[in-house]
This record gives C-alpha cells, sequence and structure tokens, in this order.
C-alpha cells in the first residue's frame, strides 16, 4: 500500500530560526515528490516539486531534498518568518496504468513560528 | 487572474439530501480533483478526471459522485448515501504529470 509518513507531527520555533522536515514514503512507481504549504482554512499551495533524478529544489527561503533510494524527502526551512506558519503537506505520487498519476498525501507537519 | 474557484465556501447538508459543490478552472489544466480533509488526516482523493467526459474514482469515491462536461469545470455532489460527509473539501488542477496542482481554497461541509 502506498504510504507517506511526515514527521514531527507538530513544531514551534522561534522566528529567525531553521527547521527541517521529513518525509518518508512507499509509493511505487514513483513519478514525483511534492512539498506544499497550507495555511488554515485554504487550499494547500505548492513549494517544489522533484522528480526521480532531481535530489535538490529551492524556493526562496524553502529548500526540499529527495533520495530515492531511502525513499526520504526533506524540507529545510531558512530564516523562518511568522507568516511560515502553516502545514506543510508532502505528496508523492505514482504512475498508473494508462498514464494517470494519483498522488498519495502525507498528514502533514503543523509548524508554528513565535516571535 | 488564472485559478481554481470553489464555491460555496460552506454549506449546510440536512440528512437525507443531496448537496453539489461547484469547481471551476480557468488555467486550461485537462486534468481536476477532488479531495476530502478530515482534521488529523492527509488529503484523501474521491474522484479524478483526466479529460471531459472522463473520470475515474479514487479512494473513497462512496457516496459521492462527479460529471465533467466542461474542462473548466468539474462538480462534486455528496449525495444522501455519504454518511459522514462533513468534512472540509478541495478542488485541484494540473497540465501534466510532473507539474504542481493548484487547489481551490475549499468548501467546507457541516451536517444541520
Amino acid at each position: 500500500k502506498n504510504q507517506v509518513e511526515q514527521s514531527p507531527q507538530s513544531l514551534i520555533i522561534l522566528e529567525g530560526k531553521n527547521c527541517t522536515l521529513q518525509c518518508n514514503y512507499t509509493v511505487s512507481p514513483f513519478s514525483n515528490l511534492r512539498w506544499y504549504k497550507q495555511d488554515t482554512g485554504r487550499g494547500p499551495v505548492s513549494l517544489t516539486i522533484m522528480t526521480f533524478s532531481e535530489n535538490t529544489k529551492s524556493n526562496g527561503r524553502y529548500t526540499a531534498t529527495l533520495d530515492a533510494d531511502t525513499k526520504q524527502s526533506s524540507l529545510h526551512i531558512t530564516a523562518s518568518q511568522l507568516s511560515d506558519s502553516a502545514s506543510y503537506i508532502c505528496v508523492v505520487s505514482a504512475v498508473r496504468t494508462g498514464g494517470s498519476y494519483i498522488p498519495t498525501f502525507g498528514r502533514g507537519t503543523s509548524l508554528i513560528v513565535h516571535p | 487572474d488564472g485559478g481554481i474557484t470553489q464555491s460555496p465556501k460552506y454549506l449546510f447538508r440536512k440528512e437525507g439530501q443531496n448537496v453539489t459543490l461547484s469547481c471551476e478552472q480557468n488555467l486550461n489544466h485537462d486534468a481536476m480533483y477532488w479531495y476530502r480533509q478530515d482534521p488529523g488526516q492527509g488529503l484523501r482523493l474521491i474522484y479524478y478526471s483526466q479529460i471531459v467526459n472522463d473520470f475515474q474514482k479514487g479512494d473513497i469515491a462512496e457516496g459521492y459522485s462527479v460529471s465533467r462536461e466542461k474542462k473548466e469545470s468539474f462538480p462534486l455532489t455528496v449525495t444522501s448515501a455519504q454518511k459522514n460527509p462533513t468534512a472540509f473539501y478541495l478542488c485541484a488542477s494540473t497540465w501534466g504529470r510532473n507539474q504542481p496542482q493548484h487547489f481551490g481554497d475549499g468548501t467546507r461541509l457541516s451536517i444541520l
């Protein structure tokens, strides 16, 4: 069964500090891995997307890494800001017969940034 | 501005009633998706459509129905057969396999 596990479940940090969120998956056949940011009561917004051949992708203060051999990914946030407080969701997609791809979502890491 | 619009933002359903959630996109995306989000759980796929007039069941399709008569529109009907419909419903679209999904801002459905 395809699964995506995220850790920690929640995290509290001080403004200006860095943090790293983890994602482990058992999805196959692997198509891509994405990180999303979801503010409370809103839809998720894409941060990064990586395919099998990519092992790092940056988007401003967000840097994602992918180790396809160990099936692990991380999202590193640098110099956190109050606006980074949100849920961060790891999504891994598998390719199905016919070419469609189906994403499997992790439960998310809830990040709170305190001033 | 291009994007996905979901309406209404809040919806209440009475016992035995069917309700329809709207999802419209002007991004010219072929693929559209419906997800359900419950507290403490990851998003779960209800239905998806890769092309007009075609759609496939996701992991939790029972009690739901969809249509895809136009590229821009992918409405979701929550039928009376769905016994636990209270949740946050999200619609998404994408134009390619390795492209990000664009999400609407969701509809929160509650039972009266």
